[in-house]
């Protein structure tokens, strides 16, 4: 078990709709970072979170958004959901900024399907 | 610009034997570099990480890797591999110069018995 979770573990909602995934950190970790897996694009980096500000952006699709709470919860947003935005969905957590080193601890991940 | 290349999306072996994945990076700057795992239905985690210091870098489950600077490669290794370590391979760069950090497209490491 990392300490990171994510909610919910599975989601099946069809074309057009929006969904948001949770992602609670482990304790006392600043950064939050997001990443979509599916068998055609591998492993992607979406986003990255540190102390509730935005500090890295990867291949994000202007139709998904995500921010980080106070409380360090992050949320990401997927709107206008296509076929192709199905796959799994991961979120990390560092201790501080990743330019420091510090590894990430990964979440058990969300499974999205769209119909 | 910085970029991870793992040469071998899969690799079969069987099992107690010796396998290395390959990860090479490009950058002429120092880098920060990382291997995770990722067991079937799971997050990744953790292998072993180099931040600076001695070369070779020892990690969880008898992984090892070595950093290269020359060669711009950070390959792990296991001297003899069982079934359990049937699993897919990350590797990762931070480059805290640029201000990025780039994962792998993954090794899938199928060990037969």
């Amino acid at each position: 078990d990392s300490g990171v979770t994510q909610t919910p573990k599975h989601l099946i909602t069809a074309t057009g709709q929006r969904v948001t995934l949770r992602c609670s950190p482990r304790s006392g970790d600043l950064s939050v970072y997001w990443y979509q897996q599916s068998l055609d694009q591998g492993l992607q980096f979406l986003i990255q979170y540190y102390n509730g500000e935005e500090r890295a952006k990867g291949n994000i699709l202007e139709r998904f958004s995500a921010q980080q709470f106070p409380d360090l919860h992050s949320e990401l947003n997927l709107s206008s959901l296509e076929l192709g935005d199905s796959a799994l969905y991961f979120c990390a957590s560092s201790e501080r900024d990743y330019k420091e080193g510090h590894e990430q601890y990964f979440g058990p991940g969300t499974r999205l399907t769209v119909t | 610009a910085q970029s991870v290349t793992q040469l071998d999306s899969q690799v079969p072996v069987f099992e107690e034997a010796p396998v290395e994945l390959r990860c090479n990076y490009s950058s002429s700057v120092s880098v920060y570099l990382f291997w995770y795992v990722q067991y079937p239905n799971q997050g990744l985690q953790l292998l072993l990480k180099y931040l600076s210091g001695s070369t070779l870098v020892k990690g969880i489950n008898g992984f090892e890797a070595e950093f290269n600077k020359s060669q711009t490669s950070f390959h792990l290794r296991k001297p003899s591999v069982h079934i359990s370590d049937t699993a897919e391979y990350f590797c990762a760069v931070i480059d805290p110069f640029f201000n990025k950090f780039y994962f792998g497209s993954g090794t899938k490491l199928n060990v037969k018995p």
